[in-house]
């Protein structure tokens, strides 16, 4: 399986600190990506890291990946209120690109 | 910005009755799937479709589902005998041709309630 495991399951922090998160998986990827779900409602794609990169950004998005240790890594900065959501990492395979999913990491961002 | 859209957004039904989940995949994209979310777990992939067939599909995938694309720009999922544990958010998502995109983009989901 190629499923994404998420580290820690839930994360608590102030508004304007940073967080972090991980995301580990079983066998080779061809993508890693990062999403993000608001309670009960529906996916939204945050950024999407290819096997043959190490890092990218997006805004205040960083997202590592190293593959050697089969792992990625998702940091927001500067967190906000409206950032508390269910962040999920994604990983699909070389032959197809159906997405195997993580259990997410759950952040509350407080005030 | 296109975005995939998914109607309705909640159904119930009663178990044993038939369900059609429709999606509205971003115009462009040729590749089309289904997963769903039972509540508390894990998104799991059900099927994806190519070319107007199934290109691969989960266990989860088994004969009471099905799916199709009527016309240019509609996607269902059809579940024929609708059971309990079929209660679930099912989420249509699309992606562009292969070459250097991958990104799949989400619907907003369809909340199934069987009871």
């Amino acid at each position: 399986s190629q499923q994404g495991e998420e580290d820690p399951q839930a994360l608590s922090i102030q508004e304007g600190e940073n967080a972090t998160m991980n995301c580990s998986y079983k066998t080779s990827i061809n993508n890693l990506q990062w999403y993000r779900q608001n309670s009960g409602r529906g996916l939204v794609h945050l950024i999407l890291i290819r096997s043959n990169e190490r890092e990218k950004h997006s805004g205040r998005l960083r997202v590592t990946l190293d593959t050697s240790k089969k792992s990625s890594s998702l940091l927001i900065t500067a967190s906000r209120a409206a950032d508390t959501a269910s962040y999920f990492c994604a990983t699909d395979g070389f032959n197809d690109y159906k997405l195997s999913f993580g259990a997410g990491t759950t952040v509350t961002v407080r005030a | 910005e296109p975005e995939v859209t998914q109607t309705p957004s909640h159904q119930v039904t009663q178990m044993g009755q038939e369900v059609i989940l429709r999606c509205v995949p971003i115009s462009n994209h040729l590749y089309f799937y289904w997963y769903r979310q039972i509540l508390g777990q894990k998104v799991e992939f059900l099927v994806s479709f190519y070319n107007n067939e199934i290109s691969e599909k989960s266990e989860i995938f088994d004969d009471q589902f099905s799916v199709e694309r009527p016309d240019g720009s509609n996607f269902t999922l059809k579940i024929r005998s609708t059971k309990l544990e079929d209660s679930a958010m099912y989420f249509c998502a699309s992606r562009k041709d292969g070459g250097s995109s991958y990104e799949q983009y989400f619907g907003p989901g369809t909340r199934l309630t069987v009871t």
